[in-house]
């Protein structure tokens, strides 16, 4: 089936860590984009790619990377410059060349600093 | 810059009650797109609907509603006749311009909880 998997669901991380999370794909779509979702604060965008070897930051980026060196992948690592990486992290894509802001959701990743 | 509200952080109603999750956006933009996600307790949101800022009309599918009045900006969505699996988070979002992608802002969520 076509979807969205990111793994792993959970995740434990000790302070000072780097951490990566996967977000896959198989419905060819090009954009795909990490949010970060808080209790209380919605969805903030942390970074987010139209295209294979292009990304942009999002509105909260900092302490966070990405690469998108093939269209079906966007990887996300937390890296120990986030000062508050305790979250749940959602990766999305949306359909090539339309404009219709539907996003695609994975079942997200729950990541928990120790 | 643009923000969305949705006040109501919880919400709790007995089955077969309606609903109203109420949407409050912001935006100096004329060309926008407002969406309504639902959330489960798998974790992925899940598309409900768009509307675009030059089509006021409301809309209804099966027990699902939304009314959007542009005076007010507001997106309002409708649960008519509510059922335990209604029970989720509900975002509204706001995408703005025409620009490809899909590059959205979310409100708060609303926390339905539909009780037996």
């Amino acid at each position: 089936d076509g979807g969205i998997t990111q793994s792993p669901k959970y995740l434990f991380r000790k302070e000072g860590q780097n951490v990566t999370l996967s977000c896959e794909q198989n419905l060819n779509h090009d954009a795909m984009y990490w949010y970060r979702q808080d209790p209380g604060q919605g969805l903030r965008l942390i970074y987010y790619s139209q295209i294979v070897n292009d990304f942009q930051k999002g509105d909260i980026a900092e302490g966070y990377s990405v690469s998108r060196e093939k269209k079906e992948s966007f990887p996300l690592t937390v890296t120990s410059a986030q000062k508050n990486p305790t979250a749940f992290y959602l990766c999305a894509s949306s359909a090539p060349g339309r404009n219709t802001g539907e996003l695609f959701f994975g079942e997200g990743s729950r990541l928990t600093v120790l | 810059a643009q923000k969305v509200t949705q006040a109501q952080t919880e919400i709790s109603v007995v089955e077969k009650e309606d609903v109203t999750l109420d949407c409050v956006y912001e935006t100096r933009d004329t060309t926008y797109y407002l969406f309504w996600y639902k959330q489960p307790p798998s974790g992925e949101l899940v598309f409900l609907i768009r509307r675009n800022s030059f089509d006021e009309q409301n809309e209804i599918s099966g027990r699902y509603s939304w009314n959007f009045q542009k005076s007010t900006s507001s997106f309002n969505f409708t649960i008519t006749a509510s059922q335990v699996v209604d029970s989720a988070v509900y975002f509204c979002a706001l995408k703005v311009g025409r620009t490809s992608g899909s590059r959205l802002t979310f409100g708060e969520g609303t926390q339905l909880t539909v009780n037996p």
